[in-house]
């Protein structure tokens, strides 16, 4: 079973508009935490936001923001004002087993979502 | 400040032939990961170092495959035999233990297998 479900494959969005990037998670484990990732075209990986299962209240890092609803097992990334920039390929990934975050297993990854920001 | 770098950026060989890749970690940070990224999907990860040991292992796909980190810094990923199927993208990623929550990613070795 997917751990990391990341159900839509690509999105088209007009600048300055908001978008939600959805992605759901599966795991037993009571202690996780939560990651986005922002790939360009370039390839590098940039972490963009963390949400701890333990945490009360949503992440935010300006204009990233984590829409944790733990019930449901969601945790989807909503930017506010897309700009052009904000093209690229979205990560969402899981680590079990600390919500702190740090220093244990690996990450593990849902397949991506491929934004595009149309002027 | 370094990030981490990897090298070589590229690499290309034939099938059957061995093959190394570097990874050198943001200095102090004692975790370092590797994973790899297929065409189309997201990194799948490979192994897990905790100073010089591997702490988890449970990524690598087979025995062609091995890792170490003799000094607790640099890392070297070894594939055997490669095969066509080996043909990706090969993240390294560090952190430093006990921190927030941030992996620093290195921009990846694209390797090709002919």
């Amino acid at each position: 079973a997917q751990k990391i479900t990341q159900t839509q494959p690509g999105m088209f969005v007009q600048e300055k508009e908001a978008v939600t990037l959805d992605c759901t998670y599966d795991t037993s484990d009571p202690s996780y935490g939560l990651f986005w990732y922002k790939q360009p075209s370039s390839g590098e990986m940039i972490f963009l936001i963390y949400q701890g299962s333990y945490d009360q209240q949503n992440a935010t890092e300006g204009r990233y923001s984590l829409n944790f609803q733990k019930a449901r097992k969601s945790a989807n990334l909503v930017i506010s004002a897309s700009q052009l920039g904000d093209s690229a390929m979205y990560f969402c990934a899981m680590r079990e087993g600390s919500s702190s975050g740090g220093g244990a297993d690996g990450l593990t990854f849902g397949k991506g979502t491929h934004l595009i920001i149309q002027p | 400040g370094a990030g981490v770098s990897q090298t070589p950026s590229n690499k290309v060989t034939e099938k059957g032939k061995y093959v190394e890749l570097r990874c050198d970690p943001i200095s102090g940070h004692t975790a370092l990961y590797w994973y790899r990224q297929s065409l189309g999907q997201g990194p799948e990860f490979l192994i897990y170092f905790q100073g010089t040991g591997a702490a988890d292992d449970s990524g690598l796909p087979n025995d062609r495959f091995f890792a170490v980190r003799p000094e607790g810094s640099v890392s070297t990923l070894k594939i055997q035999r490669t095969e066509r199927g080996d043909s990706a993208v090969y993240l390294c990623a560090s952190e430093l233990t006990g921190s927030y929550n941030e992996q620093f990613f290195g921009p990846g070795t694209r390797l090709t297998v002919l």
